[in-house]
């Protein structure tokens, strides 16, 4: 029972350098999404994707760019990182958009240090 | 925009029973949900109110009061395992999609 997962689980990055979290589900959902969390907080929407073709942008999608590849996986790329950046970064999905009675399934969570 | 505030923390003792409040300033209602987060963990969900009143889980409940944009999550017979983070979440408007509250860091004494 994997459910999600995403790579890589920690990542050290310097300032400019790029990336890409990657995430795939085997749940056969709809949705995906991307979260961070930073020390002591919620939970922040970066981007979402309703269905396979369409991301849209959550609340913090500055310095992000997202890819939803087919309808398992939803990859999160930083172009040029920043220490800003530095955060847990948690890939999600659920079965349709939105939590109106609609559980989310969370990844374990990456760790990213950008120095 | 949109807004879920919760305390900060709570501390209760064991087998105790302690409420984490929710309050919500939201564009639309879609319901109310609640995740359990252990430290270093992924949110896990608990719980759900589309309608007011209580729903029961086990020994965890969630209370909804629609006209006054609140809830709460109700945690009886606490464990040292229930020392955690919980989050209440609800649907962003028209677009739906879900945002967390501020997170509530409940710890557990013996």
């Amino acid at each position: 029972n994997a459910g999600v997962t995403q790579t890589p689980k920690f990542q050290v990055l310097k300032t400019g350098q790029s990336m890409t979290l990657q995430c795939a589900q085997d749940m056969n959902h709809n949705s995906m999404y991307w979260y961070r969390q930073d020390p002591g907080m919620g939970l922040r929407l970066i981007y979402y994707s309703a269905s396979e073709g369409t991301t849209d942008k959550g609340e913090v999608p500055n310095g992000y760019n997202v890819s939803r590849l087919n309808k398992r996986e939803f990859s999160l790329r930083l172009e040029s990182a920043a220490p800003s950046q530095t955060s847990v970064y948690f890939c999600a999905s659920s079965e349709r958009l939105g939590g109106a009675g609609n559980t989310i399934y969370f990844g374990e969570g990456s760790w990213l240090t950008v120095v | 925009g949109q807004s879920l505030e919760q305390p900060s923390e709570v501390t209760a003792v064991e087998g105790a029973i302690v409420q984490i409040n929710c309050t919500y300033q939201t564009s639309g209602f879609y319901g109310l949900s609640w995740y359990q987060q252990h430290d270093g963990g992924a949110p896990t969900f608990l719980s759900y109110n589309a309608l007011d009143g209580l729903e029961e889980t086990g020994r965890f409940s969630s209370f909804l009061s629609r006209s006054d944009s609140y809830g709460y999550l109700l945690l009886q017979e606490l464990q040292m395992k229930d020392s955690a983070s919980y989050f209440c979440a609800a649907p962003e408007g028209a677009t739906n999609k879900l945002i967390f509250g501020t997170g509530t860091l409940l710890a557990v004494q013996p």
